[in-house]
Order: structure tokens, then C-alpha cells, then sequence
């Protein structure tokens, strides 16, 4: 199974900062990695896949780097509404996701 | 535009098999490289990954799990079923069914969930 590894855990960044996010695969998943966004009592919502495309919708701000086992997400100047969860998710023979990251207001 | 909204029992005893519905519109699971999948998220922790079932009735079940589930769909319904048996309480958790295509590889129209609580 690949072991999907998110950090920090927590990420507390003040408004119109920028946030990082990084994900480790255990093994190369090439470019077959998506990133979500979950809000408190919501479904995750799909921003990122094959590592640098954004879902239709997504604000530009959002921006996803990346292949292989070293995987970004950044948020370049967060707004009140991107303050949630954010999971990382591979494909390879099947689908993982990471436990996390939690950005919170400073 | 593509919805999809999970139903069944909010509360399951010990032992028991859990029955959840996924019902979608938008999209047809007749279409070549459609598929849709069951993840599931306990109070306060990560995703899970399930099961998925493709348009051609391929199915994929998660290692860990795989002993107890079953996915199958109603083409003419618009709906996939997924079973889980021998329920217990750490299988308490907001259960979720998203559409995908098979050369994807991230699930990208997601239902709202249902909370299934496993007690006695």
C-alpha cells in the first residue's frame, strides 16, 4: 500500500498570507495525485489533479507542484472561505489519501 | 451536472451488514470509462477509500476491507449499492460516493455523505 504523508499537520497562516502544503508518496505515483478541500460538515471538494491541474472552478491562487513522491499545494494569498482541510490522494493500484493538513487563521 | 446523494440506515447494530444507496444523476454508469466509489471518513479523521465499480462492472475493493464488501450497480436506476457486513462501532463514520472516470485518478463530483453510527 502506498502511505500517503502530509505535514505540517497544522498550518496557522493570517490572511492574505501564502500556504504551503507538502505530501510524501511512500513510493512514486508519478504524476497521480489530486488535492481537496474539506470544510467543516461538507464533502471534500476535488482542487488539484495530476498534480498541477486545477478543477474546473478553482481560483487561480490555488497551485499544485509536483511527481513522483514529493507533492505541493499552495494557497498564494488565503482568503477568509480557504480556512479547512486539505487532503492529498494518489492512484496508483488504489486509491490513499493523506490524514491532512488543517489550515487555521492566525 | 452531476449529483449524487448516499441513503440507508443512520444506525447500525454489532454485526450487522450496512446497506448504503448511492443514487447520481448526469451520468450514466452504461458510459465507457464511468465509474463511482465509496469513501468513508470516521469523526475527525482522514478519508478511506472503499470500493469502485466501473462501467463494465469492474470492481475494486480496498485490501484491508475487502472480505466485507460488496459494490454492485442498477444501470437502469442510476444507483450503486454498496454492502459492508460484520459492522462495528470503528466502522462509525460519514460515508461518501463520488464519480470517476477510469483514466483519472481523483474522484472529482463527491454526495453530500451519510453518517452511519455503529451501536447497540
Amino acid at each position: 500500500e502506498i502511505v500517503m504523508t502530509q505535514s505540517p499537520a497544522t498550518l496557522s497562516v493570517s490572511p492574505g498570507e501564502r500556504a504551503t502544503l507538502s505530501c510524501r508518496a511512500s513510493q512514486s505515483v508519478s504524476s497521480n495525485l489530486a488535492w481537496y478541500q474539506q470544510k467543516p460538515g461538507q464533502a471534500p471538494r476535488l482542487l488539484i489533479y495530476g498534480a498541477s491541474t486545477r478543477a474546473t472552478g478553482i481560483p487561480a491562487r490555488f497551485s499544485g507542484s509536483g511527481s513522483g513522491t514529493e507533492f505541493t499545494l499552495t494557497i498564494s494569498s488565503l482568503q477568509s472561505e480557504d480556512f479547512a482541510v486539505y487532503y492529498c490522494q494518489q492512484y496508483n493500484n488504489w486509491p490513499t489519501f493523506g490524514q491532512g493538513t488543517k489550515v487555521e487563521i492566525k | 451536472q452531476i449529483t449524487l446523494k448516499e441513503s440507508g440506515p443512520t444506525l447500525v447494530k454489532p454485526t450487522q451488514t450496512l446497506t448504503l444507496t448511492c443514487t447520481f444523476s448526469g451520468f450514466s454508469l452504461s458510459t465507457s470509462g464511468v465509474g463511482v466509489g465509496w469513501i468513508r471518513q470516521p469523526p475527525g479523521k482522514a478519508l478511506e477509500w472503499l470500493a469502485l465499480i466501473y462501467w463494465n462492472d469492474d470492481k475494486r475493493y480496498s485490501p484491508s476491507l475487502k472480505s466485507r464488501l460488496t459494490i454492485t450497480k442498477d444501470t437502469s436506476k442510476n444507483q450503486v449499492v454498496l454492502t459492508m457486513t460484520n459492522m462495528d462501532p470503528v466502522d462509525t463514520a460519514t460515508y461518501y460516493c463520488a464519480h470517476k472516470v477510469v483514466v483519472a485518478a481523483h474522484f472529482d463530483y463527491w454526495g453530500q455523505g451519510t453518517l452511519v453510527t455503529v451501536s447497540s
